[in-house]
């Protein structure tokens, strides 16, 4: 399968534990973006990478958050210090973007839905 | 932060039944608009993106129409079939400055078909 992958689907977490989701995109995808859904809601952007560049950071990302894409390949998103609002599924995407070709559709993964207890 | 609209948030439909959803988003500044469908349990799948105004694309029972002026699109699905139940996103891609563009979601219009 050469789809995103995302990992872990599920994570059941105390408050005030970290956590760590790892997404590996489409291989020749150069932008990998993270995505937060909660109910009810359309997911909402919370970084882009294009290659290894953090480019964007949604002002919904506190300084809990962070994300790595070492090496352009696959992105990490940890979230630090864990409290009850940040339940919700973690969706992360890729796609390939050139300059002749700025509106490439995005491949999603099925998501790591995160529970905080 | 775009404020995208998408109505109605659900509906029920009759197997056989043709339906339609709006979505509206800000008219200035669009490069873009994509529509995805995502089904429960599965992850989000693009369904088109669309950039002219007065575009019109198609996918078997579904087609989707662009206004970019007047910021809408319409998703059209004729003869809804069960496979159909999903939930449908729509997202303008639109130019922030600075070089920041990104996809902001709408709530999305939850479909159910019922045999």
């Amino acid at each position: 399968d050469t789809g995103v992958s995302q990992d872990p689907r599920h994570k059941i977490t105390k408050r005030g534990q970290n956590v760590t989701f790892r997404c590996d995109p489409i291989s020749e995808h150069n932008r990998l973006y993270w995505y937060r859904q909660t109910l009810g809601q359309g997911p909402e952007f919370l970084t882009y990478f294009q290659n290894e560049a953090q480019l964007e950071k949604s002002r919904l990302l506190s300084d809990r958050f962070s994300a790595e894409r070492p090496k352009g390949s696959f992105s990490t998103l940890e979230i630090q210090r864990t409290e009850q609002g940040d339940s919700a599924m973690y969706l992360c995407a890729s796609s390939l973007e050139t300059s002749l070709a700025r509106t490439g559709e995005l491949f999603f993964g099925e998501g790591s839905r995160l529970t905080v207890l | 932060i775009l404020n995208v609209e998408q109505s109605p948030q659900s509906l029920h439909v009759q197997e056989g039944d043709s339906t339609n959803f709006t979505c509206s988003f800000p008219s200035s500044n669009f490069y873009a608009l994509h529509w995805y469908r995502w089904e429960t349990a599965k992850s989000p799948e693009a369904l088109f993106v669309m950039t002219l105004n007065g575009d019109e694309k198609k996918k078997g029972r579904i087609s989707a129409t662009l206004n970019t002026k007047e910021g809408y699109s319409y998703l059209y699905i004729k003869g809804s079939q069960p496979e159909d139940s999903a939930t449908y996103l729509c997202a303008p891609f639109v130019y922030g400055g600075a070089g920041s563009y990104q996809l902001t979601f709408g709530k999305g219009t939850k479909l159910s078909v019922i045999p």
